[in-house]
């Protein structure tokens, strides 16, 4: 059983440009959460979703951030239009839908590290 | 999500037991311990969780206080491989069919040394 693919591994864009990220769950897995890590900074939770369905997107900035986790596919991350500021390692998380417990982990991916210039 | 208390960064000789403390005092009934660390900006690796009895498994175990209200990760044998930032995470179980999020905080740096 593969592990969370995220790709690319690494990114380079120009300011102004758009960048996709993608993320692949692990198989039988239905939840989806993204994070951002700033260099020398700890992990901050972005969005979380269910296929087809955003459940909480608290995390995400206001403008520009999007996400989805289409019923086929990947889910993805979309920033329109980055800037310097959005740098970083976004990880991907995963955890499948659990009816007997309460309780799942959620295992991550190894992440796309973007670069604008 | 219940806040927690690291200390910042430990040291621990190569072979001995790392104990790694986690103050959660307001945790609640419904929320678990969960641990997890980061190898040099890896993507965070699962460890661990619990409710209220000590866990065990392949890589750690997890005492949990009788009143809940701190825990402690124990590698029982900790190789240079074992340097990381770990992060303890109170989290809550929804039940039957959600998982809510994980909220990470600082850790703790665990330096481990020849």
């Amino acid at each position: 059983n593969a592990g969370v693919m995220q790709n690319p591994r690494h990114l380079v864009r120009r300011r102004g440009q758009e960048a996709r990220l993608r993320c692949s769950p692990m198989k039988g897995h239905s939840h989806v959460y993204w994070y951002r890590q700033l260099p020398e900074e700890g992990l901050k939770f972005m969005v979380y979703l269910q296929k087809e369905n955003i459940i909480d997107e608290s995390g995400m900035p206001k403008e520009r951030f999007s996400a989805e986790f289409p019923k086929e596919g990947p889910s993805i991350l979309r920033i329109q239009q980055v800037v310097r500021g959005d740098s970083a390692a976004y990880f991907c998380a995963s955890s499948p839908h659990n009816i007997i417990r309460g309780d799942t982990e959620a295992f991550f991916g190894q992440g796309t590290r973007l670069t604008v210039v | 999500d219940a806040k927690t208390t690291q200390p910042t960064s430990m040291d621990c000789a190569e072979g001995r037991a790392a104990n790694l403390p986690c103050n959660h005092s307001t945790i609640s009934g419904n929320e678990y311990v969960y641990w997890y660390r980061q190898i040099h900006s890896q993507g965070p690796q699962y460890i661990i969780h619990g409710l209220k009895n000590n866990e065990t498994n392949e890589m750690a175990s997890l005492i949990i206080t009788e009143d809940r209200k701190s825990s402690t990760l124990i590698l029982p044998h900790a190789t240079l491989r074992d340097t990381a930032v770990y992060y303890c995470i109170v989290r809550v179980a929804q039940g039957a069919g959600t998982a809510s999020k994980l909220t990470f905080g600082t850790g703790t740096r665990l330096q481990v040394t020849l």
